[in-house]
């Protein structure tokens, strides 16, 4: 079964400070990687995802996420946060292998990093 | 265009007690997926429905089980509720296919007494 590991929990940056938050996978098959997003008060809602072609992927608000394979990790970057970035950002994987055909795919989630942005 | 709604918003029960919870997909959408997020974790996939099939299952046992009705939309059923199924319960909505967003509610909070 696969498994994602977020390794911080919760990260406090300054407005214009550069962001990378770190995610690496479980996984011994080929993956579809997304990242998922929680601003207070609101629902799950995604930033970006990879499926398969350049590593790097562009998402919306200015995030981007490079997948490297061999290192099984998919971190989140955004060259200068601002203060509306603060939330919580999940991580999270599906395998190919497991869609049945039928239906959607099921996605696995990392336990999240809480971001929290000092104006 | 209303997006996924899930109700109740937030629910008290004790042990022992059965719970149904419902869920609308967006408009359009025919599959409808299942999360637990239990506090401080990420959300763990429940089941997933399509053609009012259950399709996928995770690892949760028999006391979860659900149901979606011809109009797409779905309940989530937990029977001898236990202390640690206190969470907040999550519904995506999607179209059918591997590459399709899954669009999420805004979850109903669940607190097992």
């Amino acid at each position: 079964a696969q498994s994602v590991s977020q390794h911080n929990h919760h990260v406090i940056l300054s407005e214009a400070a550069s962001l990378e938050l770190g995610c690496n996978y479980s996984y011994g098959g080929t993956v579809n990687l997304f990242w998922y997003v929680q601003y207070p008060g609101q629902h799950l809602q995604l930033l970006l995802k990879y499926f398969s072609g350049d590593p790097l992927v562009k998402g919306i608000k200015g995030f981007e996420a490079e997948f490297i394979k061999s290192k099984f990790s998919f971190n989140l970057r955004k060259p200068s946060v601002q203060w509306s970035d603060t939330a919580e950002y999940f991580c999270a994987v599906s395998a190919p292998r497991l869609y049945s055909g039928a239906g959607s795919y099921q996605l696995t989630f990392g336990k999240g990093t809480k971001l929290s942005v000092i104006p | 265009d209303a997006g996924v709604t899930q109700s109740p918003t937030h629910l008290i029960k004790t042990r022992g007690q059965q719970v149904t919870l419902r869920c609308s997909p967006k408009s359009g959408h025919d599959t409808v997926s299942w999360y637990q997020q239990a506090l401080g974790q990420g959300p763990q996939f429940i089941f997933q429905y399509y053609e009012e099939e259950e399709r996928q299952r995770g690892n949760f046992p028999d006391r979860f089980s659900g149901h979606q009705f011809p109009n797409y939309s779905s309940e989530l059923n937990v029977n001898a509720l236990l202390l640690g199924d206190s969470a907040l319960y999550l519904c995506a909505s999607s179209w059918a296919g591997m590459y399709n967003e899954q669009f999420f509610g805004p979850g109903t909070r669940l607190t097992v007494l």
